[in-house]
This record gives C-alpha cells, sequence and structure tokens, in this order.
C-alpha cells in the first residue's frame, strides 16, 4: 500500500496562474480532505469529501476548488493564485464517519505563489 | 464551537528529560481525542488515541489520558530522545462530526 500521496511535491506560481493538486489513496477510504497550514497556525480545513461525487467546505474554501470524481482521487484547484495561497497543503483520508477512526495523512505539497 | 488549545512551543528538553505538552479542548458530548506527530517534512501521522472518559492512549513510550472532568489529554513521555524532535498536534472529533479540530501544533527539540 502506498497510502496518501500527493502529486507534486513542490511547485512555485506566479499569480494569477492556477494549478491543480492531486490526492490520491489506495486503501478505499470514503472521506477525504484538504487542508493548508501555515506556521503558528496548525491545521486549517479547505474542503472535505464524505464519498465519490460529495464535496463540502472547510473553514477557509474560498479561492479553492475541489472534485471527486473517482474514489480514491480528491483534487484540489487554485483558478488564481494569489500570494496568500504560499502554504504546505496536505491531504488526508478516513475509513468512514465512525468518529475514532484515525486520519491518513499525505506528505505534503509545498506551493509558492510569487 | 468546538476548539483544542495546546501549550506553545517550542519545547526544549535535553534527552532523557521528561516531556509534558498540555491540551484541553471545549466540545459538546464526548469526543474522540488524539495525538499527531509530524516529523520534518514529513505529514502528520498517528501517535495515539483515546475515544472515551478515562481511556489512556499509549505509543512509542508516550502516553496520554482522556480527562473528562478537566476537559484535558496532556501528551507525556518519560525520558525523550533526540529522534522525538518533531511537532505534536493535539485534535479531536465529535460523535457524528466530520471534522477534526486540531490544536496549533508544539514544536519540540530535544538535545544530545
Amino acid at each position: 500500500n502506498a497510502g496518501v500521496t500527493q502529486t507534486p511535491k513542490f511547485r512555485v506560481l506566479k499569480t494569477g496562474q492556477s494549478m491543480t493538486l492531486l490526492c490520491a489513496q489506495d486503501m478505499n477510504h470514503e472521506y477525504m480532505y484538504w487542508y493548508r497550514q501555515d506556521p503558528g497556525m496548525g491545521l486549517r480545513l479547505i474542503h472535505y469529501s464524505v464519498g465519490e461525487g460529495t464535496t463540502a467546505k472547510g473553514e477557509v474554501p474560498d479561492g479553492y476548488n475541489v472534485s471527486r470524481l473517482k474514489k480514491q482521487n480528491f483534487l484540489l484547484g487554485l483558478e488564481s493564485a494569489a500570494p496568500s495561497q504560499t502554504s504546505v497543503y496536505f491531504c488526508a483520508s478516513r475509513p468512514d464517519g465512525t468518529h475514532y477512526n484515525e486520519q491518513f495523512f499525505g506528505p505534503g505539497t509545498r506551493l509558492t505563489v510569487l | 464551537g468546538n476548539s483544542v488549545t495546546q501549550m506553545e512551543g517550542p519545547v526544549t528538553l535535553s534527552e532523557e528529560a521528561f516531556l509534558t505538552i498540555n491540551c484541553t479542548y471545549t466540545a459538546t458530548g464526548y469526543p474522540s481525542l488524539f495525538w499527531y506527530v509530524q516529523y520534518p517534512g514529513e505529514g502528520l501521522q498517528l501517535l495515539l488515541k483515546a475515544t472515551k472518559a478515562d481511556d489512556k492512549g499509549s505509543n512509542k513510550g508516550f502516553e496520554a489520558t482522556y480527562r473528562k472532568e478537566t476537559t484535558s489529554f496532556h501528551l507525556e513521555k518519560g525520558s525523550v530522545q533526540v529522534s522525538d524532535s518533531a511537532v505534536y498536534f493535539c485534535a479531536s472529533r465529535g460523535t457524528g462530526g466530520f471534522k477534526t479540530i486540531f490544536g496549533a501544533g508544539t514544536r519540540l527539540f530535544v538535545k544530545a
């Protein structure tokens, strides 16, 4: 099992450019999440999905879109990147809605917007 | 709303010292509580968890006890190693909740 993988690992964008971050999991998990991690602020939830074809907004959804067309993939899109979106992005998954199960995290994508 | 508060870092200790990282939570009902660890350049991984009051989670020498009366889940280790240097996150998830609430993280440095 590869677990949760993220592509790419690093990316530099110019303001206004667009890009898509890909998250893939091979554990047949229902729930998937996108977070951003900024210094001193812990993890903030951007969007999440509770199953194939579903998405929902988290704490900081503005400027991002997501899609979950296949159960194993969760895509995060930036339509018009801004310097405030410079961050480390983490994808996570968990088996289902059982409240005590853990999340499995990917290795992260470091994004810089100039 | 629900929240998690953990002690600010960084925490700097010498090898073999005793570690405590405080964590308190606010939530309705009985949330599940977690400690995650993030090593440099990596994603978070579960360290331990507890799902009901008075449960003790333990792993790799780390322990935390779910204290409902004080709404706390403090992380402890009797003797830290250099390899324990990482960022530690306390987290909670309520029953029926889709989302996990994370604390801000506490960075630990262990000196040889």
